[in-house]
Order: structure tokens, then C-alpha cells, then sequence
């Protein structure tokens, strides 16, 4: 299994506070993703990182920042949580490099709850 | 506009027997199709893929067939076995690109 942990695993947290979700890897890969997991939305990809302080937008990026400041570690913040944003968040990795298939590897995930 | 259309969000099979999950795409630029599985309170794990150039791809008891003309996959599983109840999501991509687009995944239930 590739080297992926997400940190918290649960979180329960108020309307209008800041939140920040961690993916760390051990694998090197050099893209990592963030995706939400709703019912009848399978994974949407949010943000996205190709590179260390190189990030990109997804589908649903509005209310999402994210930050990767080394390899292993990229970020995830919901600046002022909202009650829309309660989901399931999945971090994943790839070494894309040209292969032939961008094969993702996903991590836990983070169930949080904005209550 | 959904890229990718997984149109059965269930789907119940006995033991034994043949799962046939089916996801539809629009644009025929995509050209790499995976499918993973997910169980509850885990992450999604790659099963399977296939490239444009081919139509069929197998690897033990699961095959993926590629219909271009039809923008059309599926993933046969044969024997379907308990374990193989899960959510089933498959994904679409062009060649040289970071992203794939998921489609709302199916639930597979395998009743022994």
C-alpha cells in the first residue's frame, strides 16, 4: 500500500471556524490531490498540486485553499467552514511522469462535520 | 455536464454469478479509463484500466471492455464473491493528463 496518511480522521467543528485537513506521503510521488466524497457526487477533485508551492484548482475549489510547502505534505483549509462543506475528504498521490496511466493512490480519508 | 455517468447506482448479484457494472462517457478525447473499488470508511484502490487502443483488458476475475463508437465500459466480474461488495467508481482521462474525472460510483452487493 503506498505511504499515505490524512490527518485528523474525524472532526466535528462549528460554522465560520477555520479548519485545515493534512495529507503526508512517504512515497515521493510528485502529485497529490484533494477530493470531497458527497452522496450522488461520487469524488470530485477540489485542488490540486503538481509540485512543492505549485497548485491548481478542481472542480469545486470554492471556500478551499491549500498549501505544499515540502513533497510529503500538502494542505487542505476550509478558511470559515460551512455546513455544505460536511463530507468526506480523500487525499491521493501519483507519479504521473509520463506513464501511461495517471494511476491514483488514495489515502483514508477525513470525515468532517460542520455542524 | 457530466463527463462520466455511472448510471445504476445499484446493484444486487448472488454468488457465483457474473457483476456487470457499466459507465458511459461523452467526450471520445478520453483515452485511459480505470475503475476502483471503495468499502466503507476506506479509501478508493485501483482495480483495473484500459487504454483507448485496446477492448478488452483482464486481470483474474475481472475484465474491462471498451466500447469507443459507444463511449461505452464495463466491468465484468466473474465469480462475483462476497467480498467484492463495494462501490465501484470508474474514472476517465486523456493521455499526458494529471487529472481523472470520477463517475458517482455504483454499489455492488454480493449475497452468498
Amino acid at each position: 500500500d503506498a505511504g499515505i496518511t490524512q490527518s485528523p480522521r474525524h472532526k466535528v467543528t462549528e460554522t465560520g471556524t477555520p479548519v485545515t485537513l493534512r495529507c503526508h506521503q512517504t512515497e515521493n510521488h510528485r502529485y497529490m490531490y484533494w477530493y470531497r466524497q458527497d452522496p450522488g457526487h461520487g469524488l470530485r477533485l477540489i485542488h490540486y498540486s503538481y509540485g512543492v508551492k505549485d497548485t491548481d484548482k478542481g472542480e469545486v475549489s470554492d471556500g478551499y485553499s491549500v498549501s505544499r510547502s515540502k513533497t510529503e505534505d500538502f494542505l487542505l483549509t476550509l478558511e470559515s467552514a460551512t455546513s455544505s462543506q460536511t463530507s468526506v475528504y480523500f487525499c491521493a498521490i501519483s507519479d504521473f511522469g509520463g506513464r501511461e496511466v495517471n494511476e491514483q493512490f488514495f489515502g483514508p480519508g477525513t470525515r468532517l462535520t460542520v455542524l | 455536464d457530466q463527463q462520466v455517468k455511472q448510471n445504476s447506482p445499484s446493484l444486487s448479484v448472488q454468488e457465483g454469478r457474473i457483476s456487470i457494472l457499466n459507465c458511459d462517457y461523452t467526450n471520445s478525447m478520453f483515452d485511459y479509463f480505470l475503475w476502483y473499488k471503495k468499502y466503507p470508511a476506506e479509501g478508493p484502490t485501483f482495480l483495473i484500466s484500459i487504454s483507448s487502443i485496446k477492448d478488452k483488458n483482464e486481470d483474474g476475475r475481472f475484465t474491462v471492455f471498451l466500447n469507443k463508437s459507444a463511449k461505452h465500459l464495463s466491468l465484468h466480474i466473474v465469480p462475483s464473491q462476497p467480498g467484492d461488495s463495494a462501490v465501484y467508481f470508474c474514472a476517465i482521462t486523456q493521455g499526458g493528463s494529471e487529472k481523472l474525472v470520477f463517475g458517482k460510483g455504483t454499489k455492488l452487493t454480493v449475497n452468498p
